[in-house]
């Protein structure tokens, strides 16, 4: 499976939009890059996925580069509520199933 | 109210006890996961279940057994507790399609003494 490397903390002022980068240098063509946040032990949501191509819906976008080994989450007009952990997850299915690999993820802060 | 529920939220319980942890879903969904947390640390699968019949081991199922009740209902058991099992544990479902979101359910947090 491939792994992600995510810096362990970042912050970014109200009303700016955070970048949040993952390197993931061993990715493989059939693995989808995943993005969940997780709010003070609360259940992880989604946010956003992407396999290639730049994704963009309501929550975020995702920046992918072009040789896939690294990506950016973005958050436009970050607000206090953004403030949590962001996982960046490289999907594989084996046998049919998706299998999500969580790593330590970057604990984002929002500072008024 | 929530779409995918857990029970216990708390528990604190003994070593040596037997637990059971149950989560219920009304989203329909055919999959469901059981993954734990400890503290800093990302969530890792215990077992996953593509439906009723389907059941796998996920990367840390040693001390950990699941049932699948119903399509709805994903219970995760531990037959005999032991302190290092101590941690926050999440059920997640999601859709039949390979490439969807997996929705989570609040958490139970379980202490083993």
């Amino acid at each position: 499976d491939a792994k992600t490397t995510q810096p362990t903390s970042m912050d970014c002022a109200e009303g700016r939009a955070a970048n949040l980068p993952c390197n993931h240098s061993t990715i493989s063509g059939n693995e989808y890059v995943y993005w969940y946040r997780q709010i003070h032990s609360q259940g992880p949501q989604y946010i956003i996925h992407g396999l290639k191509n730049n994704e963009t819906n309501e929550m975020a976008s995702l920046i992918i580069t072009e040789d896939r080994k690294s990506s950016t989450l973005i958050l436009p007009h970050a607000t206090l509520r953004d403030t949590a952990v962001y996982y960046c997850i490289v999907r594989v299915i084996i046998q049919g199933a998706q299998k999500l690999v969580f790593g330590q993820g970057t604990r984002l802060t929002i500072n008024p | 109210d929530a779409d995918v529920t857990q029970t216990p939220r708390n528990r604190i319980t003994k070593t040596g006890k037997r637990i059971m942890l149950e989560c219920s879903q009304t989203k329909g969904h055919d999959r469901m996961y059981w993954y734990r947390q400890d503290p800093g640390l990302g969530l890792r699968l215990i077992y996953y279940s593509f439906d009723v019949k389907d059941i796998n081991k996920g990367e840390i199922s040693d001390g950990y057994s699941v049932s699948r009740q119903a399509q709805a209902k994903f219970s995760l058991s531990l037959e005999s507790a032991i302190p290092n099992q101590t941690a926050l544990y999440f059920c997640a479902t999601s859709p039949g399609f390979v490439y969807n979101e997996q929705f989570f359910g609040p958490g139970t947090r379980l202490t083993v003494l």
